[in-house]
């Protein structure tokens, strides 16, 4: 699996939109980019994933450049309670057994 | 649905003892697996299951043994307990492209 960079720690303010960016520059031209999130020692929790689209969900936008080397999550109006680790994960679909590969993720802290 | 449960919450062993992790999901997943994250690292493959009776070795499998009964449960075993042990250990079950975690145990050996 291709791995990843995130930078360590990001702040945003309450309310307004969180950007966060990965880069995964030797990704493969069938491996997805998955983002999970971790909220104070609990377990991970699906966010989103895409291929090579831009995604959106009731949680979130995924932006993928052209070439896929990077991606950026956008939580569009963050509150306090996105304050988590959000880990950005490249993977083959279903491949490894859809073993997810974990990094350090970067600790988002949402500030009023 | 309960979803992934994880028990017990908290355990606390001496080194050289044995125990069980348990973990059942009740959404009639296939695919479960088994993680621990150490302090600030990310989460690491323990072992994996891709359907009953079927289990693989994850990233750090030495210490831990699993088995694959039925299509709910997939306990994990800590055969002799060892300090470097001492972790929070997560079970998730996948659909799909989602995997869904449990709360995770938290295992101190002394």
């Amino acid at each position: 699996d291709a791995k990843t960079t995130q930078p360590t720690s990001m702040d945003c303010a309450e309310g307004r939109a969180a950007n966060l960016p990965c880069n995964h520059s030797t990704i493969s031209g069938n491996e997805y980019v998955y983002w999970y999130r971790q909220i104070h020692s609990q377990g991970p929790q699906y966010i989103i994933h895409g291929l090579k689209n831009n995604e959106t969900n009731e949680m979130a936008s995924l932006i993928i450049t052209e070439d896929r080397k990077s991606s950026t999550l956008i939580l569009p109006h963050a509150t306090l309670r996105d304050t988590a680790v959000y880990y950005c994960i490249v993977s083959l679909y279903r491949g490894s057994q859809g073993n997810l590969i974990f990094g350090k993720g970067t600790k988002l802290s949402v500030k009023p | 649905n309960a979803g992934v449960t994880q028990t017990p919450k908290f355990q606390v062993l001496k080194t050289g003892q044995s125990m069980t992790l348990q973990c059942a999901q009740d959404m009639n997943h296939e695919y479960m697996s088994w993680y621990r994250q150490d302090p600030g690292m990310g989460l690491r493959l323990i072992h994996y299951s891709v359907g009953a009776g079927i289990t693989d070795q994850g990233e750090v499998p030495n210490g831990y043994n699993v088995s694959r009964s039925t299509t709910e449960d997939f306990p994990l075993r800590l055969l002799s307990a060892a300090p470097s042990q001492t972790s929070v250990y997560f079970c998730a079950s996948r659909k799909g492209e989602t995997q869904y975690f449990g709360p995770g145990t938290r295992l101190l050996v002394l």
